[in-house]
This record gives C-alpha cells, sequence and structure tokens, in this order.
C-alpha cells in the first residue's frame, strides 16, 4: 500500500516492560512526527524528524522515550519501563515537507493501541 | 504558547440538517490552521486547511471553513450532512513562521441520525 503503515497495531505490556513501535512512512516523505493520543484527546505532538534528523523532540514526555529514523524512512518509537500512564494510541504521520513543515498536510498511519498493565 | 479549543466534544444532529463544528485557537504568530477527519476504525486525514489568501477554505465533500482572525476562530460547517459525515473531527493549528509543532484540539464528535 502506499499509505503510513505502523506495527504492531496493539500491543500490550506489562509495567517496567520496554517496547518499541514501528512506523513506515510513505517512500519519499522528509518529514515524519509521533504523536500520543490519550483516550477522548487529541494527537500530542511528541516528536519531529527531517530525515534522518531529530529536529524537536520537546514533547517526548520523559527521559523514557526514545524515537529514531537512521536512514531518514523508517522510524522506531522506544518506550523503556513502561508505566500504566503511558496508555494510548501512538500516532506516526508522514508529510512531504521539502522545507517548512507547517503548513504541509500530513498523512497519518492507523495507531498502534499501547495497554500497560 | 498556541492552544486550540474545540467547544463541542459530542454534535448529535439529523440528516440533512446544517452543522456547524467550532473551534477557536489562541497564538501569538501567525497561523495555518487545519481541520483533520477520523472516521470509524481509520486513521486522520486532511479535510481542509487555511494558509493564506481567502478566509473561506471549501473541502471536496462540501464542507467549508472561515478563518476570523478577529474572533480567532476557524469553525467548520457543511449546510446538509450525511450519515456518512458521522466521525471525529479535529482542529488544527501549526505556527506560520517556521515551527514543527501542530496543536490539535480535543476533536469533536459528529454524530449524524436518520
Amino acid at each position: 500500500g502506499a499509505g503510513v503503515s505502523q506495527s504492531p497495531r496493539y500491543k500490550v505490556a506489562k509495567r517496567g516492560q520496554d517496547v518499541a513501535l514501528r512506523c513506515d512512512p510513505i517512500s519519499g516523505h522528509v518529514s515524519l512526527f509521533w504523536y500520543q493520543q490519550a483516550l477522548g484527546q487529541g494527537p500530542e505532538f511528541l516528536t519531529y524528524f527531517q530525515n534522518e534528523a531529530q529536529l524537536d523532540k520537546s514533547g517526548l514526555p520523559s527521559d523514557r522515550f526514545f524515537a529514531e529514523r537512521p536512514e531518514g524512512s523508517v522510524s522506531t518509537l522506544k518506550i523503556q519501563r513502561t508505566q500504566q500512564e503511558d496508555s494510548a494510541v501512538y500516532l506516526c504521520a508522514s508529510s512531504l515537507a521539502e522545507g517548512l513543515a507547517s503548513y504541509n498536510e500530513q498523512f497519518f498511519g492507523p495507531g498502534t493501541r499501547l495497554t500497560v498493565l | 504558547a498556541q492552544s486550540v479549543t474545540q467547544l463541542d466534544s459530542q454534535v448529535p444532529v439529523f440528516e440533512e440538517a446544517p452543522v456547524e463544528l467550532r473551534c477557536n485557537y489562541s497564538s501569538s504568530v501567525s497561523v495555518y490552521l487545519f481541520w483533520y477527519v477520523q472516521y470509524p476504525n481509520q486513521g486522520l486525514q486532511l479535510l481542509l486547511k487555511y494558509l493564506s489568501g481567502s478566509t473561506l477554505v471549501e473541502s471536496i465533500n462540501g464542507f467549508e471553513a472561515e478563518f476570523n482572525k478577529s474572533q480567532t476562530s476557524f469553525h467548520l460547517r457543511k449546510p446538509s450532512v450525511h450519515i456518512s459525515d458521522t466521525a471525529e473531527y479535529f482542529c488544527a493549528v501549526s505556527e506560520g513562521t517556521g515551527g514543527f509543532k501542530t496543536i490539535f484540539g480535543a476533536g469533536t464528535r459528529l454524530f449524524v441520525k436518520a
């Protein structure tokens, strides 16, 4: 398919476990975003990549959250020592942004629903 | 800091009735404004956006939104809704001065009844 894909779609983790969430953006898209969406809320910005460079990680809630995009395509969001408050849907979005990212349409993946028990 | 307020969490409406989903934002700089829609069991997708120029923007499926700078609003309207418009609608804002963040509202669930 030509869209943004994310895996796994669902993840159940025990508190304290590490998890890794994968995002495959649309081929050729320069920009990649990660969002956290709690139940009943809108997506909240976590971090932004332009190619392999992480230009903004101000939304990551703690140092347990880490994201990478080493080759400028696939990205992984890792959460260490998961806590119950980490339970949310994690959304990935990409855009064909050259230069400034803020006005470009973002294409969203279906999300990964993380449940921490 | 930017923020987005969607004043209604749920809007029930009968089919073929008009609807308005309200969105207000706050920002100290110029902004770009978006409406995204999330249909049941699907990902978010762009409905329409305001970047500059005409303050009235339209989507291909009959929705329109008007940027009102003095009222800092970007309300979404449709004169006649269909059952298929049932979805969650998110208003979003990003900086017009080079920032990367997009700030989303909490969403409004539009429920169209037959």
